[in-house]
C-alpha cells in the first residue's frame, strides 16, 4: 500500500511568489494535517482538514492557505512568501479526526521548500 | 516559553551505553505522550507512546511524570543505527482532534 504521498519533493521560488504543494493521504484515510518544519526546530501545526472541511488551524498568518479534496488529497498554498517560508512542509494522515489512534497517524517524506 | 522543551544536544554516546533525555512540557492539560524519532531530512516517524506507569519497548523505555511535566526517553545498549533526533510530541486534551505539539528535537549521535 502506498503511504503518504507529496510533491514536489524539493522547490525553490522567489520572494513573493505563490506557491502550491500537495498531498495525497493513504488510501482510506480521511484527515489530512499540515505541518511547518523549519530548520532546527520540531514540525509546527498549520491545519488539519477532515471531510473536506477546516477542522483546526495553528498561528500562522493568512498567506497560508490549504483545501481538501473529495479524494481527500490536499493542497497547501503559500501566497507573497518571505524567506522565513523556508521549511520543510510535512503533510500527515490518518483514517479519524482525533489522534487516540496515533499509530495510524502517518507522515508523509515532505516538500523542502526554499525560498530566495 | 515553549509549550514542549526539549534539550537539543547533540549527546555523544559510545556504541552500547545508555543515554537518557527529558522532555518538559508547560500545559498542565496536556493529556497524550509521544516520542517521535526523526532522521537527517527525514520524516518524523513515530518510536512509542508514553504512559503513566512507564513503558519499555525492546531497548527503549519511556516514563512520565505528570507532576513535574517530563517525560523521559532511555535508550540501553546503543546501537549506532539509535543516533537520530528524538522529538518529544505531546497532545493537548482540547486537541486530540489532531494537534500534534512538537518539541524541537534532542540530537543522538552514537559513536563506535
Amino acid at each position: 500500500d502506498a503511504g503518504v504521498t507529496q510533491s514536489p519533493t524539493h522547490l525553490i521560488k522567489t520572494r513573493g511568489q505563490h506557491v502550491t504543494l500537495r498531498c495525497s493521504p493513504i488510501s482510506g484515510h480521511k484527515s489530512v494535517s499540515w505541518y511547518q518544519q523549519v530548520l532546527g526546530q520540531g514540525p509546527q501545526f498549520i491545519f488539519q482538514y477532515y471531510e473536506k472541511e477546516e477542522r483546526g488551524r495553528g498561528n500562522f498568518p493568512d498567506r497560508f492557505s490549504a483545501r481538501q479534496f473529495p479524494n481527500y488529497s490536499s493542497e497547501l498554498n503559500v501566497n507573497a512568501l518571505l524567506l522565513g517560508d523556508s521549511a520543510l512542509y510535512l503533510c500527515a494522515s490518518s483514517k479519524d479526526r482525533r489522534v487516540e489512534g496515533i499509530y495510524g497517524y502517518t507522515f508523509g517524506s515532505g516538500t523542502r521548500l526554499t525560498v530566495v | 516559553r515553549k509549550e514542549v522543551e526539549q534539550d537539543p544536544g547533540p549527546f555523544n554516546v559510545p556504541e552500547g551505553a545508555t543515554v537518557a533525555f527529558n522532555c518538559t512540557y508547560s500545559n498542565s492539560a496536556s493529556q497524550s505522550f509521544f516520542w517521535y524519532r526523526q532522521d537527517c531530512r527525514k520524516e518524523p516517524k513515530l518510536l512509542m507512546s508514553v504512559y503513566s506507569s512507564g513503558n519499555e519497548d525492546g531497548r527503549f523505555t519511556a516514563q512520565l511524570n505528570r507532576a513535574s511535566q517530563y517525560i523521559s526517553l532511555h535508550i540501553r545498549d546503543s546501537k549506532l543505527s539509535d543516533s537520530a533526533t528524538y522529538l518529544c510530541v505531546v497532545i493537548r486534551a482540547t486537541d486530540s482532534w489532531g494537534k500534534l505539539q512538537f518539541g524541537a528535537g534532542t540530537q543522538v549521535v552514537v559513536t563506535p
